[in-house]
């Protein structure tokens, strides 16, 4: 199963929403996560089973889809939310499968 | 606390093998709902998952195709971490390595990463 984000890149301001979209190859069940990653930083989970928000992670992440498109939605764009996102599937295991990414940069 | 702490060889010639650890803290190796992988990044291949050990009752190790034949992953129980050896490695193998933990399929944690270079 292959994974396409799209955009590959954004441009964004303070408290802006962001929505970022994640396409799967392959129907797919609920298997799906999202995380960020800081320069040097492993990435950090935000999201799980499409919707779960991770414990500690802001309210203002939130995660949908289904099927074949799923998106991470970030409300109110703080300044420590400029980073990569990736989204990831465990449904089609093994193998697991991270999509390219997309960077969450300030305008 | 859970922490997963790598330690290994950054430095590799071609043709040899790398040999990386992830020793656990806060959770067992053995641990029924849990999965250790190996996923490496590079520019070239973004996040790419490399194997994954786990404990139903019996060790499982899944790789993924692209490597199958050149890694071997072990889970350690005496020492309570997994290990990764990586065979006859090119500079293409280049790349950040992470392990990292899932526990019922939702990866959760990972290690600091080992950045490895693929160089005579």
């Amino acid at each position: 199963i292959q994974l396409t984000q799209s955009p590959s890149s954004l441009a964004a301001s303070i408290g802006d929403r962001v929505t970022i979209t994640c396409r799967a190859s392959q129907t797919m069940g609920s298997a799906l996560a999202w995380f960020q990653q800081h320069p040097g930083k492993p990435p950090k989970l935000l999201i799980y089973e499409t919707f779960t928000l991770h414990r500690g992670v802001p309210s203002r992440f939130s995660g949908g889809g289904s099927g074949t498109e799923f998106t991470l939605t970030i409300n109110s764009l703080q300044p420590e939310d400029f980073a990569t996102y990736y989204c990831q599937q465990f449904d089609y295991y093994p193998p697991i499968t991270f999509g390219p990414g997309t960077r969450v940069d300030i305008k | 606390q859970f922490h997963l702490q790598q330690s290994g060889q950054g430095l590799v010639k071609p043709s040899q093998t790398l040999s990386l650890s992830c020793a656990i803290s806060g959770d067992s190796v053995s641990s029924d709902s849990a999965g250790w992988n190996w996923i490496r990044q590079s520019p070239s291949r973004g996040l790419e998952w490399l194997g994954r050990a786990y404990y139903r009752s019996k060790w499982y190790v899944d790789y993924a195709d692209s490597v199958t034949g050149r890694i071997t992953i072990n889970p350690d129980t005496s020492k309570n971490q997994v290990s990764l050896q990586f065979n006859s490695v090119i500079p293409e193998d280049s790349a950040l390595y992470y392990c990292a933990r899932d526990e019922n399929r939702v990866i959760d944690y990972w290690g600091q990463g080992t950045l490895v270079t693929v160089s005579s």
